[in-house]
């Protein structure tokens, strides 16, 4: 079976500064990787996604993440936050036996500090 | 750039009360989801269907049930809403193919007193 688990449910980080966001994942076959980002009072909306090919995928906003298999990990990463960068940002997972299907992890709620 | 919507945002009842949340979408997508989302905790799963007259249960349990009788409508009824439905309800839609991105609504935050 297919899991996520998000490092961290809070992260705190100041404007400037490098946002890390860190992503497990389980899965018995290659696995198709998603990152959303979720704004108060939004549905959510996709940051960025890994299907094949380059392992360094960018997405909005300057984000970007990069698919390590030997370390099941799909860490997000941004080299300088943004005020506009505080959202809750879910990784969610999923392959192509499960037709289109996401797990989710948990969440990271990440703040901005001026 | 979501053209999928939800009705109502805010929903406040009572218990024992039937309701039907909404969702609706134009991008003429054969596949969407219900997730169910509660405050710090991932979204779970709880219903999808893969096209008109097809609908499956997700991974989470629900005592809620829905319907695809069109393609751009896929509503979620609760018969005898209680307590502990109370929750965030998140529809999407996705084109077909498994790495495809999901469209979300804004969701409903359902309160049943």
């Amino acid at each position: 079976a297919q899991s996520v688990t998000q490092l961290g449910s809070h992260v705190s980080v100041s404007e400037g500064a490098l946002v890390l966001l860190r992503c497990n994942y389980s899965s018995s076959v290659p696995p198709y990787l998603f990152w959303y980002v979720q704004y108060p009072n939004q549905g959510l909306q996709l940051l960025l996604k890994y299907t094949t090919g380059a392992t360094l995928v960018k997405g909005i906003n300057g984000f970007e993440a990069e698919f390590k298999k030997s370390e099941t990990s799909f860490h997000l990463t941004k080299p300088s936050a943004h005020m506009s960068d505080a959202a809750e940002y879910f990784c969610a997972v999923s392959d192509a036996n499960q037709g289109g299907k996401l797990i989710f992890g948990q969440g990271t709620e990440l703040s901005v500090k001026p | 750039e979501a053209d999928i919507y939800q009705t109502p945002r805010y929903l406040v009842i009572g218990t024992g009360k039937k309701i039907t949340l909404e969702c609706s979408q134009t991008m003429g997508h054969d596949k969407m989801y219900w997730y169910q989302q509660d405050p710090g905790m991932e979204l779970h799963l709880i219903h999808y269907s893969y096209g008109v007259n097809s609908t499956e249960k997700g991974d989470l349990s629900s005592e809620s049930t829905v319907s695809r009788i069109r393609t751009e409508h896929f509503p979620l009824t609760l018969e005898s809403a209680r307590p502990s439905h109370t929750s965030q309800y998140l529809c999407a839609s996705s084109e077909e193919g498994p790495g495809e991105k999901l469209f979300f609504g804004s969701g409903t935050q359902l309160s049943v007193l």
